[in-house]
C-alpha cells in the first residue's frame, strides 16, 4: 500500500523555525517528485511546492507566498521528504500535507496519494 | 482569491446529480491537464479525476470529468449522503510567479 505519513507539526513562535518530515512506503520513494500543500484552518488547499526526482535533477520549485523562507529537501535512501521553514509567519498556519505527484514532460499532472497532515500553528 | 474560480456551495437532494465548474484561463486550464480533489470533513485531500476526465481505480464512475476551453467540470450522479465533502479543481500554471493552482473549493451539501 502507497502510504505518505507527516510529522513535525507543533506550535512554534513568529520568526522562528520548524522542520516537517514526509515518511513514504509502499513505492519507489526516489522515482517520484514531491510536493508540500497546506491548507490554513477552514480555508482551501495551497501549493508550497514541489522537489524533482534526482533522474530530473532534484530541483525545486516554490509558491511566491513562500520562496526565500522554505526549502524543500529529500532523502531517497531513507524514502523521506522534507520542509524546512524559517522565518515563520503567523499566516503560515495550516495544516501542511505531503503528497506525490505525477509530471509529464516538465509539468504537475496531479498529486496522488496525500498524506493524513501535520497541523503548523505559528503564534507567541 | 483563487486564480480558479468555483461556487462556493452547491447541493442537492440524494440521487440527483450535481456539476461544479471550475474556470481558469489559457495559462492554466486552457493548456494543462485538470485535477479534482475531494476533502471529506476532517480528512486529507484525495484524487477523483486526473488528466480532465480519467478516474484512479477504485473512483465510481458516478463521478466525471470535463473541459472544455478555459473551463473545468465535476459531475456526479447518483448523489449520496457520503458525497458530502468539499472538492477543489487544480492544473498547472504556466505564469511566472505560480507553478500549480487550486480552486477556492467548492462545498457539495446533499439535503
Amino acid at each position: 500500500e502507497v502510504q505518505l505519513v507527516e510529522s513535525g507539526g507543533g506550535l512554534v513562535q513568529p520568526g522562528r523555525s520548524l522542520r516537517l518530515s514526509c515518511t513514504a512506503s509502499g513505492f519507489t520513494f526516489g522515482d517520484y517528485a514531491m510536493s508540500w500543500v497546506r491548507q490554513a484552518p477552514g480555508k482551501g488547499l495551497e501549493w508550497v511546492g514541489f522537489i524533482r526526482s534526482k533522474a530530473y535533477g532534484g530541483t525545486t520549485e516554490y509558491a511566491a507566498s513562500v520562496k526565500g523562507r522554505f526549502t524543500i529537501s529529500r532523502d531517497d535512501s531513507k524514502s523521506i521528504a522534507y520542509l524546512q521553514m524559517n522565518s515563520l509567519k503567523t499566516e503560515d498556519t495550516a495544516v501542511y500535507y505531503c503528497t506525490r505527484l505525477i509530471m509529464v514532460r516538465g509539468v504537475i499532472n496531479w498529486f496522488d496519494p496525500w498524506g493524513q497532515g501535520t497541523l503548523v500553528t505559528v503564534s507567541s | 482569491q483563487s486564480v480558479l474560480t468555483q461556487p462556493p456551495s452547491v447541493s442537492a437532494a440524494p440521487g440527483q446529480k450535481v456539476t461544479i465548474s471550475c474556470s481558469g484561463s489559457s495559462s492554466n486550464i486552457g493548456n494543462n491537464y485538470v485535477s479534482w480533489y475531494q476533502q471529506l470533513p476532517g480528512t486529507a485531500p484525495k484524487l477523483l479525476i486526473y488528466e480532465n476526465n480519467k478516474r484512479p481505480s477504485g473512483i465510481p464512475d458516478r463521478f466525471s470529468g470535463s473541459k472544455s476551453g478555459t473551463s473545468a467540470t465535476l459531475g456526479i450522479t447518483g448523489l449520496q449522503t457520503g458525497d458530502e465533502a468539499d472538492y477543489y479543481c487544480g492544473t498547472w500554471d504556466s505564469s511566472l510567479s505560480v507553478n500549480w493552482v487550486f480552486g477556492g473549493g467548492t462545498k457539495l451539501t446533499v439535503l
